[in-house]
């Protein structure tokens, strides 16, 4: 089973701000990953998938990038409905499709 | 409006069975893998697998194989996860989730998810 991993665990960073988020896979995933949002209360909401396509209605502010082993997920200039928990998931090598452990993206 | 429609939370005992609904609508339900997802107070998001709405198959997690069974109702628009020998561990919100792509494939990304359906175990 493929073990993702994100870093950091919580982002603490200022609305108007750039937010990188970082996921890692124990092995290549090629191209074959995704970014979700998820806030309290709520289900995910695909944002990004194929490592870099956005989903549809999602802002252009979200970008995603990276192959193989390591991936990120930008959030260009931070809006207040930002802040919530992202996941990485890879849907390469399954079952089964694997989720990160999520980092929380705070307010300074 | 398309969404996905869960039934309502549920307390077991351990031991017991749960079986929860997902109701589709405002998209065609027949054309698209639907897969079901949980998450544990405080875990990452796990897949359980998922159900062909179109002929019944299954795959599933080899965690839930044995434990869990995922059928359709064609007819109602409807997928159910039955997850049975209830644990405490199984204490988590469960959702149902559709692929993105259309069948007969399936990506296994998730474009549109049910809210959630809380299942509590405790004696």
């Amino acid at each position: 089973e493929i073990v993702m991993t994100q870093s950091p665990a919580t982002l603490s960073v200022s609305p108007g701000e750039r937010a990188t988020l970082s996921c890692r896979s124990s092995q290549s995933v090629s191209r074959n990953l995704a970014w979700y949002q998820q806030k309290p209360g709520q289900a995910p909401r695909l944002l990004i998938y194929d490592a870099s396509t956005r989903a549809t209605g999602i802002p252009a502010r979200f970008s995603g990038s990276g192959s193989g082993t390591e991936f990120t997920l930008t959030i260009s200039s931070l809006q207040s409905e930002d802040f919530a928990v992202y996941y990485c998931q890879q849907y390469n090598n399954w079952p089964p499709g694997t989720f990160g452990q999520g980092t929380k993206l705070e307010i300074k | 409006q398309v969404q996905l429609e869960q039934s309502g939370a549920e307390v077991k005992k351990p031991g017991a069975s749960v079986k929860v609904s997902c109701k589709a609508s405002g998209y065609t339900f027949t054309s698209y893998v639907i897969h079901w997802v949980r998450q544990a107070p405080g875990q990452r998001l796990e897949w359980m697998g998922w159900i062909n709405s179109v002929n019944g198959n299954t795959i599933y997690s080899q965690k839930f194989q044995g434990r869990v069974t995922f059928t359709r109702d064609t007819s109602a628009n409807t997928a159910f996860m039955e997850l049975s020998s209830l644990r405490s561990e199984d204490t988590a919100v469960y959702y149902c989730a559709r692929d993105l792509v259309l069948i007969p494939a399936a990506m296994g990304a998730f474009d549109l998810w049910g809210q959630g359906t809380t299942v509590t175990v405790a004696s």
